[in-house]
């Protein structure tokens, strides 16, 4: 699976969007990008995954760009509960369907 | 309702004791996971059955063995346990096996203390 790469910690204020990068600059054509999330002491929660094209939900946007290399995350208005651990994971090709890999994340703290 | 719910919430052994983790999940996903969380935080899978049959097996010590009676459960059992293995164990569930279909479904964690 290609690695990512995700800044230790981000701060956003309470009402504002949060965007969250990451770097995936290995990916392959039919890895997938995927976004998961951990709010203290809680199983990790599903946000959103896209192939090529940006793709939005209730919860969060996700910008790809390109070439593929890096994608943004966008909680388009933060909210204290938003505060948690975000993961970045590719995933989907070859035999690795189901094995996601999960780095050490990006914390992000929403403050008031 | 509950999507996947994991027995118990906390366990707390002795070392060389065998204990078991309980996880179901009523989403009707045909593929179930294991993960650990350890002290560092760090998750990494551990096992994955699809449809009661094993499909990823992590470099796991032998004394965790997987067991699935049927497609909405997937049991932990462990034996002989270590100081090692305390962590937190993390069940998910995920509707099938194929590309752009990790959007896996997470328990609530049981947190083991191995004393």
């Amino acid at each position: 699976d290609a690695k990512t790469t995700q800044p230790t910690s981000m701060d956003c204020a309470e009402g504002r969007a949060a965007n969250l990068p990451c770097n995936h600059s290995t990916i392959s054509g039919n890895e997938y990008v995927y976004w998961y999330r951990q709010i203290h002491s809680q199983g990790p929660q599903y946000i959103i995954h896209g192939l090529k094209n940006n793709e939005t939900n209730e919860m969060a946007s996700l910008i790809i760009t390109e070439d593929r290399k890096s994608s943004t995350l966008i909680l388009p208005h933060a909210t204290l509960r938003d505060t948690a651990v975000y993961y970045c994971i590719v995933s989907g090709g070859g035999t690795s369907y189901g094995k996601l890999t999960f780095g050490q994340g990006t914390i992000l703290t929403v403050h008031p | 309702d509950t999507a996947v719910s994991q027995t118990p919430k906390y366990l707390v052994t002795q070392m060389g004791n065998d204990k078991s983790i309980k996880c179901e999940q009523n989403l009707g996903h045909d593929t179930m996971y294991w993960y650990k969380q350890d002290s560092k935080k760090f998750l990494k899978i551990m096992f994955s059955y699809n449809n009661k049959e094993l499909i990823i097996n992590e470099t796991v010590p032998n004394r965790f063995s997987p067991k699935s009676p049927d497609k909405a459960h997937l049991n932990l059992h462990i034996n002989s346990l270590e100081l090692g293995d305390s962590a937190v164990y993390f069940c998910a569930s995920s509707p099938r096996q194929g590309a752009g279909t990790d959007t896996q479904y997470f328990g609530p964690g049981t947190r083991l203390t191995v004393l």
